[in-house]
């Protein structure tokens, strides 16, 4: 069964260092997304992407995020300067046209101290 | 704005038995859609179940179903016949249309989740 990838599980950065979280999504899915989880709360959205560019961003993702889709399979999230607060679970996922849900990846797990 | 309510922050039950996980949610959208997603202990989030805002019928997945009561605003899961590998966080989460992609780009608000602990 096709699975949403991402890499690494765990990283662990210094506050102020740039990160990138890497995400392979299912390659017939269109529509890709960013979600991140602080330890014990809810999971929140952070951008959507479609057709090459950023169809939707919540407020959390202010300028220190961006995403990329440089190869048309992978799916990047780079934070530019972390901050501890940025310390959570983040969530890649993919959709295609239809529901069922978006499948979501096994994340990535980032430290910063 | 939309918003998923699960006032259950713990729920038990005894293996073989079913339990109710609750899901309120408050939308001005006609249309619209809600999930429910499993979170085990290892953190992945993996898809259970969807219901439309349209479907007639209660959805099914196996042994779960999605109690749908779309007057009283709710979508409860009932998870039949428990089984030690159901112990893990639950979420409820509903569907927000966003712009391009003609209804199929959208993204989910989620509930504060219900953690399951099934005792054998």
């Amino acid at each position: 069964e096709p699975e949403v990838t991402q890499t690494p599980s765990h990283q662990v950065t210094q506050m102020g260092q740039e990160v990138i979280l890497r995400c392979v999504p299912i390659s017939n899915h269109l529509y890709f997304y960013w979600y991140r989880q602080i330890l014990g709360q809810k999971v929140e959205f952070l951008v959507s992407f479609y057709n090459n560019e950023i169809s939707e961003k919540s407020e959390i993702f202010d300028d220190q995020f961006s995403v990329e889709r440089p190869d048309g399979s992978n799916f990047t999230l780079k934070i530019r300067s972390t901050k501890l607060e940025d310390s959570a679970m983040y969530f890649c996922a993919s959709s295609e046209y239809t529901p069922p849900g978006a499948l979501f990846g096994s994340g990535t797990q980032l430290s910063v101290l | 704005a939309q918003k998923i309510t699960q006032t259950q922050p713990g729920m038990f039950v005894q293996e073989k038995e079913a339990v109710t996980l609750d899901c309120t949610y408050d939308t001005s959208d006609q249309s619209y859609g809600l999930f429910w997603y499993k979170q085990p202990s290892s953190g992945e989030m993996i898809f259970l179940i969807y219901q439309g805002s349209y479907d007639e019928q209660n959805a099914t997945e196996g042994r779960y179903s999605l109690n749908f009561q779309k007057a009283r605003k709710s979508a409860n899961l009932v998870i039949s016949a428990s089984q030690l590998g159901d112990s893990a966080m639950y979420f409820c989460a509903m569907r927000e249309s966003l712009r391009g992609g003609g209804g199929s780009n959208y993204k989910l608000t989620f509930g504060k989740g219900t953690l399951l602990t099934v005792n054998p």
